[in-house]
């Protein structure tokens, strides 16, 4: 059964930081990686897909790597703004199992 | 398209009772899913379906939960009889295959 961690729960940087979030899975054979942001009292809205056959994926400030043999993805978010204050939520998608989420606050 | 409907957005009822969430995916999407979120267990898939077809319930918490997808552009999740221990926000999203998933609002269910 697949299991996914997220460190950290939470974090809180000053802005303008870049940061890294972690998000680790147990079975390395995965079809895809998504990571997701959710805000307060809302639903979940995609950021980026990786595919199993892709190593990292851009938008913007975010960057997404994967790594398979090590059940290793990393978010990057260059330059963070109090915007990007949320819930950020990674999910492999054999099964959609959900990491529990990092809590990500950006202070002015 | 207005992205993944469900209704309602909120739902009281007491225990016992019977619970009904609906939603509309994006139009062309082939695949479904149910989910819910709550403090203790995070985010957790119940069923998803494939061209209106289940796959996979296994995250169907008992027998009280069932799940339909009588067309393309429906489905719903039924709790029959309620408890207080279903409160939850349960997510529906679709997606085309290997793709995004699209989240709709989520429904906040609270049982009495």
């Amino acid at each position: 059964k697949q299991e996914v961690t997220q460190i950290p729960a939470a974090l809180s940087v000053p802005e303008g930081e870049n940061l890294v979030l972690n998000c680790s899975f147990t079975d390395s054979a995965i079809y895809n990686l998504q990571w997701f942001r959710q805000d307060p009292g809302k639903g979940l809205t995609s950021l980026l897909l990786i595919q199993s056959s892709q190593r990292e994926q851009t938008s913007g400030r975010l960057n997404a790597s994967l790594d398979k043999s090590s059940g290793r993805s990393t978010l990057y978010i260059a330059a963070s703004q109090p915007g990007d204050s949320a819930t950020y939520l990674c999910a492999v998608d054999n099964d959609m199992r959900f990491g529990a989420g990092t809590r990500l606050t950006v202070k002015p | 398209d207005a992205g993944v409907i469900q209704s309602p957005r909120h739902e009281v009822t007491e225990m016992g009772q019977e619970v009904t969430l609906r939603c509309k995916p994006i139009s062309g999407h082939d695949y479904l899913f149910w989910y819910r979120q709550t403090m203790m267990r995070g985010l957790e898939l119940l069923i998803y379906f494939n061209n209106n077809v289940p796959i996979d319930d296994s995250g169907m918490p008992e027998d009280r939960f069932s799940a339909k997808m009588p067309n393309a552009s429906f489905s719903t999740l039924k709790i029959q009889p309620s408890e207080p221990r279903d409160s939850a926000v349960y997510f529906c999203a679709s997606s085309e295959p290997q793709e995004t998933q699209y989240f709709g609002p989520g429904t906040r269910l609270l049982v009495l």
